[in-house]
């Protein structure tokens, strides 16, 4: 069972902002990076996230990270059908000296 | 460009061994910490191990700990996942990542393992 939760599913309308949560604790997002991943079925998954915030080169804009505490948030702006995918939060744990993925959050754009 | 190219997956026994094989190209592996995470049919990502850029840290998921050994040739640009005493709940894609905590974060196409009588 992962130490970082997601909600299973999320959805908008093209246009929409969506916004995914990722909870954790002290031990893994309350004190080390979190990335998010893009994970499209069959395909590798692509970092969208690094370091809480921070955009890699050729990443949409529309894409965005935030953190408060031991949660961090995802947000998609201008949901377009191509973002339709799983979305995972990730962060080494200190305390299980594990690297943790989040549960999941599936996006649906209606 | 960067490129991993996962092998070895395949059709195993349960208690058999397989021996998973990264290939990385268009960057030099030895400058990154290297992991193996996987993904079984309809389930979350799950890390499995991670090695540090001289191959003298390793680190695994409590599921797999003594039965696991994650290795590396930087070398041969090469990444390695000794799997034994194979379970059922082994059954997965098996992804070869660069950096998985880190802005260089790359991900291969991945590797089938299934674990089966």
């Amino acid at each position: 069972q992962s130490v970082l939760t997601q909600p299973p599913s999320a959805s908008g309308t093209p246009g929409q902002r969506v916004t995914i949560s990722c909870s954790g604790s002290s031990s893994n997002i309350g004190s080390n990076p979190v990335n998010w991943y893009q994970h499209l079925p069959g395909a590798a998954p692509k970092l969208l996230i690094y370091s809480n915030t921070q955009r890699p080169s050729g990443v949409p804009d529309r894409f965005s990270g935030s953190k408060s505490g031991t949660s961090v948030s995802l947000a998609i702006s201008g949901l377009q059908s191509e973002d339709e995918a799983d979305y995972y939060c990730a962060a080494w744990d200190g305390s299980l000296n594990a690297y943790v993925f989040g549960t999941g959050t599936e996006v649906t754009v209606l | 460009e960067v490129q991993l190219v996962e092998s070895g997956g395949g059709l195993v026994q349960p208690g058999g061994s397989l021996r998973l094989s990264c290939a990385g190209s268009g960057f030099t592996l030895s400058n990154h910490w290297m992991s193996w995470v996987r993904q079984a049919a309809g389930k979350g990502l799950e890390w499995v191990a991670n090695i540090n850029e001289d191959g003298t840290k390793k680190y695994y998921v409590d599921s797999v700990k003594g039965r696991f050994t994650i290795s590396r040739d930087n070398a041969k640009n090469s990444l390695y996942l000794q799997m034994n005493s194979l379970r059922v709940e082994d059954t997965a894609v098996y992804y070869c990542v660069r950096s998985v905590g880190g802005r260089e974060a790359s991900w291969g196409q991945g590797t089938l393992v299934t674990v089966s009588s």
